[in-house]
């Protein structure tokens, strides 16, 4: 069965503290992305990569940044948390054959406060 | 640019009644659409798909949708509702050439007993 799982299902953290996401998932694919979930917005991507050491930015990347340094795993950085990043972040991935059939993890919900 | 609205924040249906749920897309082309439900506390799960052929579409938990092309719509349709069905639905559309997907702001949909 495939899996996504992330390090941390609620994490409470202050201003200005630098955050890690971590997401690994066991199923060799090679796309990987990280969302934020807010009520009302839906889903918006970060950042997704393509490849170990690939990084794209998404639509919402400005104060994150992301690190792929194996396959399976894909990290979610906060350089300086801040109160409106207060939010659920969603960790996927996806097989290059199969485009768009994402495999999402149960969430890490982040408050900063 | 691609986009997709969901015009129902929040329905509430009764345990065995029908459901549908909206979603309407904006994209130039023919577009490839998708139905992601996410249960309480978990990731999104790919329910159906629609690329190309036939408009009407089966997915998993006895979920089907329809493509209709003049009325740029892709609705989630269910004859018979659980209780289990009670989750946040999200229709998506794919990105055009950047492979990514594209979310609605998802449909919360409550079942009475």
């Amino acid at each position: 069965d495939v899996k996504v799982t992330q390090s941390s299902r609620y994490l409470v953290k202050r201003t200005g503290e630098k955050v890690f996401l971590e997401c690994v998932q066991d199923m060799d694919h090679e796309n990987m992305f990280w969302y934020r979930q807010d009520p009302g917005l839906g889903l918006r991507l970060i950042y997704f990569s393509y490849d170990v050491k690939m990084k794209e930015k998404g639509d919402i990347p400005e104060g994150y940044s992301v690190s792929r340094e194996k396959k399976e795993r894909f990290s979610l950085i906060l350089e300086s948390a801040s109160t409106n990043q207060t939010s659920m972040y969603l960790c996927a991935s996806e097989d290059q054959g199969n485009y768009y059939e994402q495999y999402f993890g149960p969430g890490t919900r982040l408050t900063v406060t | 640019a691609q986009s997709v609205t969901q015009p129902d924040i929040h329905i509430t249906v009764s345990e065995g009644a029908s459901l549908e749920l909206r979603c309407n897309y904006s994209y130039g082309a023919t577009p490839y659409l998708f139905w992601y439900v996410q249960s309480p506390g978990q990731g999104l799960q790919l329910l159906l798909k629609y690329f190309s052929g036939d408009t009407l579409v089966q997915g998993i938990k006895g979920f089907e949708a329809e493509f209709k092309r003049s009325q740029s719509s892709f609705n989630l349709r269910k004859p018979s509702v659980h209780w289990s069905d009670a989750a946040e639905y999200f229709c998506a559309v794919e990105g055009g050439a950047t492979n990514k997907l594209i979310f609605g702001t998802g449909t919360l949909l409550a079942v009475q007993p």
